[in-house]
């Protein structure tokens, strides 16, 4: 079966601290895609990041980081000094043939 | 340049009526593909359609449906509507259908409420 699971329903952290939504996935495929989506209250899905199978290196894009872990089959993200501005709801996502399977998302609370 | 465009934002109908949502698809761009998000819930694939052509199909009735036109716009419809079909709908679009980019780029979506 192919799934996405993020335990964290919602969040609340104080701004400039850091945090992490977790992500697991289940997939039988050898070859996957793995994404990141932003959901502002505007409704619109931001892609933030896509990572395949193949490339476990960790990704830094400024104050966002993901870990993947194809042993744990985990993709966290990690917000660092936090703001705001990254309060949305924040999805995890695989890949399967042509579509995309999302998790239920993590509500992202940052409090001034 | 114009991402992807979806109309009606809101909309409300009720029960057993019928509804068509719009969107077109960034410039250029080839596949649509519609989801379903459900209040609380992560998006649900519907459809996807590539060249007119439907592609692929997620698991709802067969009150739903969509087609793609010549100039990629494409329209879903709901027929029938039942309370539970109260959401919002999000267009995607995206070079093929293999997302070889990477990226399905979403429009705002229409939300729909169902009385």
């Amino acid at each position: 079966a192919q799934k996405v699971t993020q335990a964290q329903t919602e969040i609340s952290v104080v701004e400039k601290e850091d945090v992490t939504l977790d992500c697991v996935y289940e997939t039988r495929d050898t070859t996957y895609y793995l994404f990141w989506y932003k959901q502002p209250p505007s409704g619109e899905l931001v892609f933030l990041i896509r990572r395949n199978s193949f490339d476990e290196q960790n990704e830094i894009s400024g104050r966002y980081s993901w870990n993947f872990q194809k042993s744990t089959s985990s993709f966290n993200f990690t917000i660092t000094a936090s703001q705001v501005v990254d309060s949305a709801v924040y999805f995890c996502a695989l890949r399967r043939d042509d579509k995309i399977i999302f998790g239920k998302g993590t509500r992202l609370h940052i409090l001034p | 340049d114009a991402g992807v465009t979806q109309s009606p934002t809101h909309l409300i109908k009720t029960r057993g009526q019928h509804v068509t949502l719009r969107c077109s698809p960034i410039s250029g761009h080839k596949s649509v593909s519609w989801y379903q998000q459900v209040l609380g819930q992560g998006p649900q694939f519907i459809f996807q359609y590539y060249e007119k052509e439907e592609r692929g199909r997620g698991n709802f009735p067969d009150r739903f449906s969509a087609r793609q036109f010549p100039n990629y716009s494409s329209e879903l419809n709901v027929n029938a509507l039942l309370l539970g079909d109260s959401a919002l709908y999000l267009c995607a679009s995206s070079l093929d259908p293999g997302m070889s980019t990477g990226e399905l780029f979403f429009g705002e979506g229409s939300r729909l409420t169902v009385l």
